[in-house]
């Protein structure tokens, strides 16, 4: 079945400089890529998305990639705040019609943005 | 907008007992899950209902039942604690089988 793999478990920037995490998954089929945010003692809280017929999405500083060929897909957060600290989740979901929409979640991304 | 509600916020159950957890959603979304997230390993699915009175099974049923009573409520019974077992379990909703998930705030159980 679907694999996703996160590739960065921490990661540090300064305020003000960009994050970026990168997510890799195994099934061709796969079509929908979301990304969550959970702060401390909170659930997830969807950010941005991405599907298979575009390779490039922004929503104001989150801009998400994704190369189809390599299988991988990335989150990149531009003049990051303190508020930005969180843990990411990226996720994969194939086309599976009747069945539903069935995510595969990577283990998470600390990040933390210090001032 | 909407909400996605789950009771208990905290549950501590003893080894062997049968636990239920519960999930109510007022965005009028037709697809439920139950997801459990345990430290180091992401969510994985339990079970997902595309409409009600549906039920499908993740990756993760062993060890659980659900239920889908009417579209707005979720609920998913662990049919028999495990001792030392510890996590958060999530329910989500989304519109469509093909839509965007939004997550409630979780149930933390802990099995002593």
């Amino acid at each position: 079945g679907e694999k996703v793999e996160q590739h960065e478990s921490t990661l540090s920037v300064r305020e003000g400089d960009s994050a970026v995490i990168n997510c890799t998954y195994t099934d061709t089929a796969s079509s929908y890529f979301p990304w969550y945010k959970q702060e401390a003692g909170k659930s997830l809280h969807f950010v941005i998305d991405i599907r298979s017929n575009v390779d490039r999405k922004q929503s104001q500083r989150l801009i998400v990639l994704l190369d189809k060929k390599a299988k991988r897909f990335s989150l990149h957060i531009t003049a990051t705040q303190p508020e930005d600290s969180a843990i990411y989740f990226c996720a994969a979901s194939g086309d599976y019609g009747s069945s539903g929409n069935k995510l595969i979640f990577g283990i998470g991304t600390l990040l933390s943005v210090k001032p | 907008g909407g909400i996605i509600t789950q009771t208990p916020k905290f549950l501590i159950g003893q080894e062997g007992q049968k636990l239920t957890l519960k999930c109510q959603q007022n965005f009028n979304h037709d697809t439920m899950y139950w997801y459990r997230q345990d430290s180091g390993k992401g969510l994985r699915l339990i079970y997902y209902s595309i409409t009600e009175n549906d039920l499908q099974k993740g990756d993760l049923s062993e060890g659980y039942d659900a239920s889908r009573e009417k579209k707005s409520s979720f609920s998913l019974t662990v049919t028999s604690a495990q001792k030392n077992e510890m996590a958060v379990f999530l329910c989500a909703s989304s519109r469509s089988n093909q839509d965007t998930q939004y997550f409630g705030p979780g149930t933390r159980l802990l099995v002593l």
